[in-house]
């Protein structure tokens, strides 16, 4: 089974802070996604990733960036915590070309973010 | 634009009762949709997709109904367990234009809190 590790299920931080998000997975997916998840608006890509150093901007990419040096791992990054990133994050990956019939994508099990 | 939507935020439903959660979609030129399931505490679970050349599609104990004249998606989890209970998400996969080869990226229902009591 793919498996998509999350370093933290709960952070707390301060606003003004620089917060790291880590993510992996074990399947040699070439796709990595960062969403975020709130009531009442479903999830949303912040960023998504094709490739080892790619990255590329998803719907609400403000605020945030990402790394990905290494193919198994994609970190996102707030620059400068604000209360309005108070958010659970969800990472997943998925097998080169998109998501696709019978490729679809595998969650990590979520960060839940707060910033105060 | 780009809309999936759920048309019942909570659906209560009996142990051994068969369960129906409906989604509506607005791009007509999504050509695959999934269903996940998000247990409290956990990520989404891929449940079951289907192809936009499809109309219907049975898993084990799901089936996925596509209406593409009405843009409407729909789950049917055949004999509900307490196990069921959870949120479920549809999700349309969108096409986009990128790198001359195409990229595709998941648009997101709301999602349907699905309630089995024993």
């Amino acid at each position: 089974d793919v498996k998509v590790t999350q370093s933290s299920r709960y952070l707390v931080k301060r606003t003004g802070e620089k917060v790291f998000l880590e993510c992996v997975q074990d399947m040699d997916h070439e796709n990595m996604f960062w969403y975020r998840q709130d009531p009442g608006l479903g999830l949303r890509l912040i960023y998504f990733s094709y490739d080892v150093k790619m990255k590329e901007k998803g719907d609400i990419p403000e605020g945030y960036s990402v790394s990905r040096e290494k193919k198994e791992r994609f970190s996102l990054i707030l620059e400068s915590a604000s209360t309005n990133q108070t958010s659970m994050y969800l990472c997943a990956s998925s097998l080169p070309g998109g998501i696709t019939y019978n490729s679809p994508l595998h969650f990590g099990n979520g960060t839940r973010l707060t910033v105060t | 634009g780009e809309s999936v939507g759920l048309h019942l935020p909570t659906l209560s439903v009996q142990e051994g009762d068969n369960s129906i959660i409906n989604c509506a979609y607005s791009n007509s030129a999504s050509d695959y949709f999934i269903w996940y399931k998000q247990e409290s505490g956990k990520g989404p679970q891929f449940i079951i997709d289907i192809r936009s050349n499809m109309d219907k599609r049975q898993g084990q104990r799901v089936t996925v109904l596509l209406n593409k004249t009405v843009k409407h998606l729909s789950l049917q989890i055949a004999a509900t367990q307490p196990g069921d209970s959870a949120v479920y998400f549809c999700a349309e996969n969108i096409l986009l234009p990128f790198m001359n080869t195409g990229f595709q990226k998941l648009v997101f229902g709301t999602g349907t809190r699905l309630l089995v009591s024993p």
